[in-house]
């Protein structure tokens, strides 16, 4: 089963408005952080928002914000006032369980990427 | 300042060479990874070093090879060059220590700009 499924392949939006990209995760692990990174046309990974598995509350960084469900397992973001720099490719991401020793380390498993169209 | 950078930004390159990336970090972090991603923009770790340790070496063909000089420093030498090995090759940086794990600031992996590969 994949671990990280965004099930929209493309999303457009109008200026101003907002918008939510899906996200929903599988891990039996209950030490896991969610991520989401923007990818622009020029390539770059940029980290957007970050959401602990037992953190309380939702992330919000500026006009980004994660709504994390746990019990459903969703790791949604919402883009506020959305604006033409927004066009971009969005990946949800997550890494799973603490490390146990100074040795390990966790990678990312990546979901499949939304693109994101702001219309003016 | 960047933070994570990689050279060359570009490779274009003949089937059967060998080449090389190189990646850097100023972040102080613990933990560098390498990612790939395909032509279909889908992302998938290759290889983690934490300490200059291999921690994470996904099933990859042995033709690639890490090597790790000291912690800030990650480059991913590849032999033998064949047409499916072009893709954008994508060095990462995090904290990751495991006391302090389940908070963005460690958890967190910041990404270099990309080195699009192209094999001929």
């Amino acid at each position: 089963a994949q671990k990280i499924t965004q099930t929209q392949p493309g999303m457009f939006v109008q200026e101003k408005e907002a918008v939510t990209l899906d996200c929903t995760y599988d891990t039996s692990d209950p030490s896991y952080g969610l991520f989401w990174y923007k990818q622009p046309s020029s390539g770059e990974m940029i980290f957007l928002i970050y959401q602990g598995s037992y953190d309380q509350q939702n992330a919000t960084e500026g006009r980004y914000s994660l709504n994390f469900q746990k019990a459903r397992k969703s790791a949604n973001l919402v883009i506020s006032a959305s604006q033409l720099g927004d066009s971009a490719m969005y990946f949800c991401a997550m890494r799973e369980g603490f490390p146990v020793t100074s040795g390990s380390a966790r990678q990312l498993t990546f979901g499949s990427g939304t693109q994101l169209t702001v219309l003016p | 300042d960047t933070a994570v950078s990689q050279t060359p930004k570009y490779l274009v390159t003949q089937m059967g060479n060998d080449k090389s990336i190189k990646c850097e970090q100023n972040l102080g972090h613990d933990t560098m990874y390498w990612y790939k991603q395909d032509s279909k923009k889908f992302l998938k770790i290759m290889f983690s070093y934490n300490n200059k340790e291999l921690i994470i070496n996904e099933t990859v063909p042995n033709r690639f090879s890490p090597k790790s000089p000291d912690k800030a420093h990650l480059n991913l030498h590849i032999n033998s060059l064949e047409l499916g090995d072009s893709a954008v090759y994508f060095c990462a940086s995090s904290q990751d220590r495991p006391w302090t794990s389940g908070r963005r600031e460690t958890d967190t992996q910041y990404f270099g700009p990309g080195t699009r590969l192209t094999v001929l």
